[in-house]
């Protein structure tokens, strides 16, 4: 079963930054079947991201996503203070599995 | 709006089965795969399955394979998830969720989710 590797675990950062958040598969993805979920205390994940690139219907378009093969990324280009929680990636071609997560946190 | 009813907390003992339910409104049932998703406290998701609400077509994650059962009464528009011989590491919120896709049958990005029910396994 292929693994994901999201890193870092923890990311301290002011609003208004622009940050990088890494997903490595431990086998080359297949298609484009990667998403990106963002889940905040007491919540269900929501999801941000698919198709590795395209954007959920209200998603802001601060929120970019990239990748192909093993290595994805989701880019949000200018921090707002709503932004700061735990961010999951998760594949979903060939069997559904999620990252671990990237805490992000306001510094 | 899309909106799932799940149902309440529950306490099981070691060893015992748990059912909860999902009641999705908001779309047509039967076009949407529902996944289930668990989520431990403090952890990353976790897929166990998904239904196909058209036809009854199940799939599992080979984690849970002979533990777990997911099901659907259509006249209800209701789903259900089964997972037996409960241990501690069961402990977890039980997400449903829809599939983004209508008509898509297989892996899905997931778009609404089920607020959860919270299962503790304690004795």
């Amino acid at each position: 079963e292929i693994v994901l590797t999201q890193s870092p675990g923890t990311l301290s950062l002011s609003p208004g930054e622009r940050v990088t958040l890494s997903c490595r598969a431990s086998q080359t993805v297949s298609g484009s079947y990667l998403a990106w979920y963002q889940q905040k205390p007491g919540q269900a994940p929501r999801l941000l991201i698919y198709d590795v690139s395209s954007r959920t219907t209200g998603i802001p378009d601060r929120f970019s996503g990239s990748g192909s093969g093993t290595d994805f990324t989701l880019t949000i280009s200018r921090l707002e203070p709503e932004d700061f929680a735990v961010y999951y990636c998760q594949l979903y071609g060939g069997s559904l599995v999620f990252g671990r997560g990237t805490k992000l946190e306001i510094k | 709006q899309v909106h799932f009813v799940q149902s309440g907390a529950e306490v099981k003992e070691p060893g015992a089965s748990l059912k909860v339910s999902c009641k999705p409104s908001g779309y047509s049932f039967a076009n949407f795969a529902l996944h289930w998703v668990r989520q431990a406290p403090g952890q990353s998701p976790e897929w166990m399955g998904w239904i196909n609400l058209a036809n009854g077509n199940t799939e599992y994650s080979q984690k849970f394979q002979g533990r777990v059962s997911i099901s659907r009464d259509t006249s209800a528009n209701t789903s259900f998830l089964e997972l037996s011989r409960l241990r501690s590491e069961d402990t977890a919120l039980y997400h449903c969720a829809r599939a983004r896709r209508a008509f898509d049958f297989s892996y899905a990005a997931l778009d609404y989710w089920g607020q959860g029910a919270l299962v503790t396994v304690s004795s």
